[in-house]
């Protein structure tokens, strides 16, 4: 039973450009949940989500970011105009379901470096 | 607001030596999850343990031990007879439950502690 994928696990973008990170959830799983890891912290949520559902989106910022979990396929995180401060390690996680009562599943996550 | 303080931020210990690495929470739920993640150099996280607050027992799992005191709303961890691969970044998390409100999908994490196992 394959764990939680993430891909890439290392991305390097220009200030200004682009950065999409994806996320298999483990199988059976339909929530998912982005965390952000800036440097030397914790883990931040940033999103939860159902299929085609966002749930909750208070921990992304306002601007620039957004998230999608379609149908079919992975679930997608998308910063646009990326910058500096959005080096981090994004992790994403998955549950059965929306519970604490079940550990969240990690995948390894994304490391971004804008340059 | 949740909150959760790990207050050592880098421990090291020579191999072999007991290690405990501290975690404080503060909630007002009355029925919450918390849970210890590893975090290898690697940089993926590992679930260590999950505990219900209603649960005070504590738990041994190998050389790992978990103290749960409500009463001091504290979360220890205790590493016995430490080994290099033990070394990391170990996170204490804390998640709320629906029945006070709260969301209980999202989990808090404290800041990590770095464990340094030296051979």
């Amino acid at each position: 039973n394959a764990g939680v994928m993430q891909n890439p696990r290392h991305l390097v973008r220009r200030r200004g450009q682009e950065a999409r990170l994806r996320c298999s959830p483990m199988k059976g799983h339909s929530h998912v949940y982005w965390y952000r890891q800036l440097p030397e912290e914790g883990l931040k949520f940033m999103v939860y989500l159902q299929k085609e559902n966002i749930i909750d989106e208070s921990g992304m910022p306002k601007e620039r970011f957004s998230a999608e979990f379609p149908k079919e396929g992975p679930s997608i995180l998308r910063i646009q105009q990326v910058v500096r401060g959005d080096s981090a390690a994004y992790f994403c996680a998955s549950s059965p379901i929306a519970t604490s009562f079940y550990e969240q599943y990690f995948g390894p996550g994304t490391r971004l470096t804008v340059t | 607001a949740q909150k959760v303080t790990q207050a050592q931020t880098e421990i090291s210990v020579v191999e072999k030596e007991d290690v405990t690495l501290d975690c404080v929470y503060e909630t007002r739920d009355t029925t919450y999850y918390l849970f210890w993640y590893k975090q290898p150099p690697s940089g993926e996280l590992v679930f260590l343990i999950r505990r219900n607050s209603f649960d005070e027992q504590n738990e041994i799992s190998g050389r790992y031990s978990w103290n749960f005191q409500k009463s001091t709303s504290s979360f220890n961890f205790t590493i016995t007879a430490s080994q290099v691969v033990d070394s990391a970044v170990y996170f204490c998390a804390l998640s709320e439950t629906l029945n006070s409100g709260g969301s209980n999908y999202k989990l808090t994490f404290g800041k990590g502690t770095l464990l340094t196992v030296n051979p």
